[in-house]
């Protein structure tokens, strides 16, 4: 079974949408991070979160620490929103690796 | 600049040839990261540097591959003697230290031939 596990792995929207992607984890973490990868291969960093809920515009990032749990939640979506959108956790017991989600394909039709 | 800049976005070599990635972190990051992502795979840990030493280095796949930071800055990956399995997008990430947010370059997309 894999440390990080998304759902779901791809998810195809019409414009407006609300979206929301999850993130359970199995191991200890001493924080997470949702980050967006177009084609092309770029990676950006969107939230690091260790507890509670952060926004940034249309983005809400959750996480849930007893239950081993996070959500990233899309408002209004939006073509140019189409990404792969990847959730990756900082081992606690480690200060530098991270592990990585399979990533969830977000498609954004007009 | 204002990001992690990464050169060349592209590279295509041959079998057999070196090759050399730099990663110009942001300015001030002392915490710098190498992942390698191929096709079809999350991004792998390669190594992580602090300041000017690397602090773990435990992700590089064999001695083909270095990677160096003299002066706490710029990264340089270098991969001597490439093989086809060596095709992949290598991405460079800096923050201010570790448990900061880290900053993402775009990537090297390396293809050998």
């Amino acid at each position: 079974k894999n440390e990080v596990e998304q759902s779901p792995q791809n998810l195809t929207a019409q414009e407006g949408e609300f979206i929301t992607i999850n993130c359970s984890y199995s191991v200890g973490i001493s924080a997470l991070h949702w980050l967006q990868q177009h084609p092309g291969g770029g990676i950006v960093s969107l939230f690091m979160l260790s507890s509670g809920k952060k926004k940034h515009g249309r983005l809400i990032a959750t996480i849930n620490i007893q239950e081993k749990h996070s959500s990233l939640h899309i408002t209004a979506s939006h073509p140019r929103d189409s990404a792969v959108y990847i959730c990756a956790v900082q081992r606690a017991d480690s200060n530098y690796q991270l592990i990585w989600g399979a990533g969830t394909k977000l498609i954004i039709k007009p | 600049g204002a990001g992690v800049s990464q050169t060349p976005s592209n590279k295509v070599t041959e079998k057999g040839k070196y090759v050399e990635l730099r990663c110009d972190p942001i300015s001030g990051h002392t915490a710098l990261y190498w992942y390698r992502q191929s096709l079809g795979q999350g991004p792998e840990f390669l190594i992580y540097f602090q300041g000017t030493g690397a602090a773990d280095d435990s992700g590089l796949p064999n001695d083909r591959f270095f990677a160096v930071r003299p002066e706490g800055s710029v990264s340089t990956l270098k991969i001597q003697r490439t093989e086809r399995g060596d095709s992949a997008v290598y991405l460079c990430a800096s923050a201010p230290l570790w448990g900061a947010e880290a900053f993402f370059g775009q990537g090297t997309r390396l293809t050998v031939v």
